[in-house]
């Protein structure tokens, strides 16, 4: 059984385009992430969620929006796609937020390439 | 300067070498992370640790919070341990995210 699942694994799409990735966990974790992986295979995060309340978010446009319909669910909804939004989007999940003194081992999902055109 | 180092950023070994790859951060920490990406591009979890040492089959990781500095440590490489290797460090107070370091590319050749 797949921990952390996202699909789809590739997305292709024009420039100006809406799409959506979808992240799901069945680990019973409560905070879930999602991290963008630039062409230079430099990770950072864009969002965090704990029982689906946002609670990191970084400077990333507003044209990304995560949604969290229950703790299981992570999902990114991109609106108006640019060029320099291609990239690798990895969801992940811990048991519980990062917070000062907690080790949360992170479970990452298998990775969603996005080419935008 | 990134608030995480990694060194070496690429890293070529003949098979059976033990290897060696460092990370320097520039905060204080609660625990560190190493994470490894195959080359299919899969990330995985190895260790994370915020003391002394965790070995894990053949996989050894050490820090040394004082020196903010930690090692990651391969013996009898095998080219099927070739990936990237990440270290990452929580960062911010309260709700904290993890920084990545760039990442060493480890190529072991048969």
């Amino acid at each position: 059984d797949t921990a952390v699942s996202q699909t789809p694994k590739y997305l292709v799409t024009q420039m100006g385009n809406d799409k959506s990735i979808k992240c799901e966990q069945n680990l019973g974790h409560d905070t879930m992430y999602w991290y963008k992986q630039d062409s230079k295979k430099f990770l950072k995060i864009m969002f965090s969620y704990n029982n689906k309340e946002l609670i990191i978010n970084e400077t990333v446009p507003n044209r990304f929006s995560p949604k969290s319909p229950d703790k299981a669910h992570l999902n990114l909804h991109i609106n108006s796609l640019e060029l320099g939004d291609s990239a690798v989007y990895f969801c992940a999940s811990s048991q519980h937020p990062m917070t000062s003194g907690s080790r949360n081992e992170q479970f990452f999902g298998p990775g969603t390439r996005l080419t935008v055109l | 300067k990134n608030e995480v180092e990694q060194s070496p950023q690429n890293l070529t070994a003949q098979e059976g070498e033990f290897i060696t790859i460092n990370c320097s951060y520039s905060v204080g920490i609660s625990a560190l992370h190493w994470l490894q990406q195959h080359p299919g591009g899969g990330i995985v979890s190895l260790f994370m640790l915020s003391s002394g040492k965790k070995k894990h089959g053949k996989l050894i990781a050490t820090i040394n919070i004082q020196e903010k500095h930690s090692s990651l440590h391969i013996t009898a490489s095998h080219p099927r341990d070739s990936a990237v290797y990440i270290c990452a460090v929580p960062t911010n107070f309260g709700n904290e995210k993890l920084t990545f370091g760039t990442g060493t590319r480890l190529t072991i050749i048969p």
